[in-house]
This record gives C-alpha cells, structure tokens and sequence, in this order.
C-alpha cells in the first residue's frame, strides 16, 4: 500500500543547531506540504512543493527551508532551531488541486531546549 | 485572505447524544471544504469533503456534513456518538485550487460514557 512517512517521530535539539526532519512518501504524488501543529493555532503551511526542483513558501516560512530532487521526497531544515520551533510537524501529499484529498505522514514531535 | 472558524475548542458530548462541530469559513468564490480528523498520536485522516456534487456530504465512521452557502457553514454531524469518536476534529478549506489546505483552530471531542 502507499504511504507517507515522516523520520523521526519524536526529536530533541539544541538551540542554534541545524535539523532535517525527512518526509518520503510512495503515492507518487507531484503536491507535497509541511504544516506545523501548535495548541490553538490548527496547522499552519510551511513550505509546498508542485514537483522536482519547485518550493513555495507557506505562511509560516521564516527559519524553514526545504528542496525537491526527486517525487518521493520533501525534507524540512530548520536551519538555527528555535525554541519557537519547539511544535508538531505534519508532512502532507496530494494528486492534484481542488478537491483532491491530501495524505498525512504521522508527524514529527521535535523539542528545542 | 481566505480563514476558516470552528467554534468551540472542546466540545464534550454523551455516548449515543447527536455531535455537532460547527466550521465557518470565509470565501468568495466556492471553496473546496474538507474535514479532517486526528486520533491521539496519529496523523490526519480524512472523514468527507465537499464536491460542490450535493449539499449533505455522507462520510466514513457515520459523519456527514451540510453545505449552506448562505450561512458560509460547513458544519459536521453525527447522529449518535461513540467512544471511538474522542479525537480532534480539523475543518479545512482549499483556496483556489492550489491544492494548499487553510485550517479552522481544532475542535477537541470528548465523549464521556
């Protein structure tokens, strides 16, 4: 069965250091999305991406970075990790616009001290 | 800019009592309207969306919703509740066609015995 899946689940950092968390999913989807999940906020879009080599900023980009080289995969970098960046990230995929739905990866709980 | 409000961040509800999550949203054109849900540690799974096909959408778990174009609501129903629904409820809208999903704070259902 396809899926997406996200590594790793759960996270611990220091401020300042640079972190990738990886998003690999098999549904050979073009549209692949970063949210992060915070109490009262709902998801918020970090990053999208329409196909290889194409990135979008989403509403909440600032300190995030993301590439594209192939289909399967989308990785989010945190570049100087943040204890505002302390947050649940979803990665998400879809086949298209409009109604498609949009597949979710587990998450990643990452912890910034 | 298009939002999305679900009133009510807890809404707690007896076992075999009708749920109701309300979700509005703000649209000038016709929106792709999604509902999603969230078990305990897990990602995000569809439960209906919007096709603009028929006004009461039938979903999975026996969860429907009902477009009303004049009230801007989307609001999802259960007729009965069961344990199994304890969860969090996102309502999300797909502005234009991108295929980028904006959503409502989150509705925490509590189901008690």
């Amino acid at each position: 069965d396809a899926e997406i899946t996200q590594s790793p689940r759960h996270k611990i950092t220091e401020t300042g250091r640079q972190v990738t968390l990886a998003c690999h999913q098999t549904w050979n989807h073009n549209n692949m999305f970063w949210y992060r999940q915070d109490l009262g906020h709902g998801l918020r879009l970090i990053h999208y991406s329409y196909g290889v080599h194409d990135t979008n900023k989403g509403e909440v980009s600032d300190g995030y970075s993301v590439s594209r080289s192939n289909t399967e995969d989308l990785p989010l970098t945190l570049e100087s990790a943040a204890s505002s960046q302390t947050s649940v990230y979803f990665c998400a995929s879809s086949s298209g616009t409009g109604f498609a739905e949009a597949f979710f990866g587990q998450g990643t709980r990452l912890t910034v001290v | 800019a298009q939002s999305v409000t679900q009133l009510g961040s807890h809404v707690s509800v007896s076992e075999g009592a009708l749920v109701l999550l309300r979700c509005n949203y703000s649209s000038s054109v016709p929106p792709y309207l999604f509902w999603y849900v969230q078990y305990p540690n897990q990602g995000l799974q569809l439960l209906l969306k919007y096709t603009s096909a028929a006004t009461l959408v039938k979903g999975i778990n026996g969860f429907e919703a009902e477009f009303k174009k004049s009230e801007t609501s989307f609001h999802l129903t259960k007729p009965s509740a069961h344990m199994s629904d304890a969860a969090e409820y996102f309502c999300a809208v797909n502005p234009g066609n991108t295929g980028k999903l904006i959503f409502g704070q989150g509705t925490t259902l509590q189901v008690k015995p």
